[in-house]
């Protein structure tokens, strides 16, 4: 158990539809990360929420965005849902300023499905 | 071209063979390095860190060639077990990952 929680498990929404994925970060950890996994492909990085603000941001339109939450907690949200935002949605926490060679653990993701 | 790029497979071998997976990376900035193992439908979990000097860990041994940028995994005596999609990952900068697109390995009786 990595102590990250992602809730809901699994969701299916219509195109055009809104959404909100949810991240508990695990104690003691106040940097949450974003990450996007298409079927057939590696993870990519959505973005960053360190202090309650984007801290880094990947290659993603502005109709995905987040929140983070004074107990490091996080949302992701996603406008206006595409069918290729279909995929598995990881999250991950980490302490700022953990050595650059810790790896990240992630939760057990929400599977997004737009019909 | 992708910043971490692995051969897709898949790699079918028999129950105790020995496979290596290779991955390349472009952006010469990389500071650390992982391999992650992922199992159908189940998030990532990591699987080893990888370090210039070569570590192992039971019967993987990753390795890590900066000139060349490239990063190795190597399975001995696979197991049933070790089926699975294995990721091979890049930090550049603040925890903020690059993934390839995974290889996929299956073993077989």
């Amino acid at each position: 158990e990595t102590g990250v929680t992602q809730s809901p498990t699994h969701l299916i929404k219509t195109r055009g539809q809104q959404v909100t994925l949810r991240c508990s970060s695990q104690s003691g950890h106040n940097t949450v990360s974003w990450y996007q996994q298409a079927l057939g492909q590696g993870p990519q990085f959505i973005f960053q929420y360190y202090r309650e603000e984007e801290n880094g941001r990947g290659n993603f339109p502005p109709r995905f965005s987040g929140l983070q939450f004074p107990n490091y907690s996080s949302e992701l949200n996603v406008n206006a849902l595409e069918l290729d935002d279909s995929a598995l949605y990881l999250c991950a926490s980490s302490p700022r300023g953990q050595p650059r060679d810790s790896p990240l653990h992630f939760g057990n993701g929400t599977r997004l499905t737009v019909t | 071209r992708k910043e971490v790029e692995q051969d897709p497979g898949p790699f079918n071998v028999p129950e105790g063979a020995t496979v290596a997976f290779n991955c390349t990376y472009s952006n010469s900035a990389s500071q650390s390095f992982f391999w992650y193992r992922q199992d159908c439908r189940k998030e990532p979990k990591l699987l080893m860190s990888v370090y210039s000097s070569g570590n192992e860990d039971g019967r993987f041994t990753a390795q890590l060639n900066r000139a060349s940028q490239y990063i190795s995994l190597l399975i001995r005596d696979s197991k049933l077990s070790d089926s699975a999609t294995y990721l091979c990952v890049v930090n550049h900068a603040g925890n903020m990952l690059t993934f390839g697109g995974g290889t996929r390995l299956m073993v077989k009786p």
